[in-house]
């Protein structure tokens, strides 16, 4: 069984603060999604990491996969109110066809 | 706008009954998963398929839930009986399989047995 932990479950920050996600297997990922869930929806593809030590950023969102490809980081600068929601990791084995998700982190910032 | 479709978006049943949940991939999309989201468990994947073909299954009790593509723009999953227990939210999310298959999800099947 493929399992992604994240850490921290929960985070309850101020605006404007930065915060970091963790995302760690012991598996191997041929690559490593993250996805932001808000209440009553499904989740939607925030962006796909594929090269072990790859880093992209988005606005103030920076995603970072590790050099094994077993884990990633979701670091987020200056938090705003809009980005209260829960994020997922997923893992993507490219021989299984597998999309496997991460426990989740849900993301509290207020004003 | 492509988006996946999942109907009913709510279904409050009998604990015992049967219940079918529908889902309407993306066109063109030739890989479909079904997933079920609760607090305790997080999101867990039941059953994929690529091109309609079941590729696994192994995530579903299997005594009690099957998932089929009649066709391509159809994907169900069904319980029979229900029971208490499955009370969650399921998902179906479609894409196209490749190095990087990234998942489009519908907005998801409440289910409440009671």
């Amino acid at each position: 069984t493929q399992l992604l932990e994240q850490s921290p479950q929960f985070l309850s920050i101020q605006e404007g603060e930065n915060l970091t996600v963790y995302c760690n297997s012991s598996s191997v990922f041929s690559s490593l999604q993250w996805y932001r869930q808000e209440p009553g929806e499904g989740p939607v593809l925030l962006v796909t990491v594929v090269t072990g030590g790859e880093v992209k950023k988005l606005k103030r969102l920076t995603f970072q996969f590790g050099d094994a490809r077993k884990d990633s980081s979701l670091h987020i600068t200056a938090a705003q109110p809009g980005d209260t929601g829960l994020y997922l990791c997923a893992g993507y084995t490219g021989t299984a066809s597998k999309l496997t998700f991460g426990t989740g982190t849900r993301l509290q910032v207020t004003l | 706008d492509a988006r996946v479709t999942q109907t009913p978006r709510h279904k409050v049943t009998e604990m015992g009954q049967e219940v079918t949940m529908r889902c309407q991939p993306i066109l063109g999309h030739n890989t479909v998963f079904w997933y079920r989201q609760t607090m305790m468990q997080g999101l867990e994947l039941l059953a994929y398929f690529r091109n309609r073909a079941p590729l696994d299954d192994s995530g579903m009790p299997k005594d009690r839930f099957s998932a089929e593509m009649p066709d391509a723009t159809l994907a169900t999953l069904k319980i029979q009986p229900s029971e208490p227990r499955d009370s969650a939210v399921y998902f179906c999310a479609s894409g196209l399989v490749g190095q990087n298959t990234e998942a489009f999800f519908g907005q998801g099947t409440r289910l409440t047995v009671v």
